[in-house]
């Protein structure tokens, strides 16, 4: 099974940056997935690391340990529109993803 | 590219009726596609696991002659709540894998499921 581990919530001001951390203990990984969703919408791909090491894509980075089991998202520059759930999953070895609570981040001006 | 669609975007229903949702990729062939379902300020659960051409595979605790799932073509998956009850109510999201050896999943955009 999947233990997927993130904080519930997080406010930051406008501009700011926020950083999410998410910790996993899986009996399978391919990879590491961070999608955002807006209320009472689908979720939206943001991210995937395979490989130790920083992704970077515009204003969202993200950072995987595979030895530690942990992750985080950066989000840099924060705008209004930032405000939404950001969902940590991870791929097992039959495709399945396991997703975390996910993290409500607020962003306040 | 990559685009998932369902249908309906929601629903209402009477208690112990049954209710289609489809999900289509519609600009890619999805030999996986997979079933969740999301309960308001929860996460997404994993309910099934759908392969073209063969049966779902059900996830523990999903009840699989409750939640029919169908996925007779590699561009369609049906999910079939079958005698809704009030506790089926929910946020259905379906997804689909874009090709072998590829982890990602593409969300549809959910359907919004209240059974009165």
């Amino acid at each position: 099974g999947q233990n997927i581990d993130q904080p519930t919530e997080m406010t930051a001001t406008e501009g700011a940056i926020v950083q999410i951390n998410c910790t996993y203990q899986t009996s399978g990984f391919n990879g590491l997935f961070w999608y955002q969703q807006h209320a009472g919408e689908a979720p939206t791909f943001l991210s995937y690391n395979v490989l130790d090491g920083l992704e970077e894509k515009g204003r969202f980075s993200s950072f995987l340990s595979r030895s530690k089991g942990y992750s985080y998202l950066l989000l840099k520059e924060l705008q209004m529109k930032d405000s939404a759930s950001y969902l940590c999953a991870v791929s097992d070895g039959d495709y399945k993803l396991s997703f975390g609570a996910g993290t409500t981040v607020t962003v306040r001006a | 590219g990559a685009v998932v669609s369902q249908h309906p975007s929601w629903v209402i229903c009477k208690s112990g009726t049954s209710v289609k949702i489809e999900c289509r990729s519609l600009d890619f062939q999805a030999t996986t596609m997979f079933w969740y379902r999301q309960f308001p300020k929860q996460s997404l659960m994993l309910m099934a696991t759908s392969n073209e051409g063969s049966k779902a595979t059900y996830e523990q605790g999903v009840e699989k002659d409750k939640f029919l799932i169908n996925h007779a073509s590699l561009t369609l998956s049906t999910l079939t709540v079958t005698s809704a009850h009030p506790e089926d109510s929910s946020f259905y999201i379906c997804s689909a894998r874009l090709a072998e050896g590829v982890y990602e999943q593409y969300f549809g955009p959910g359907t919004r499921l209240t059974v009165t």
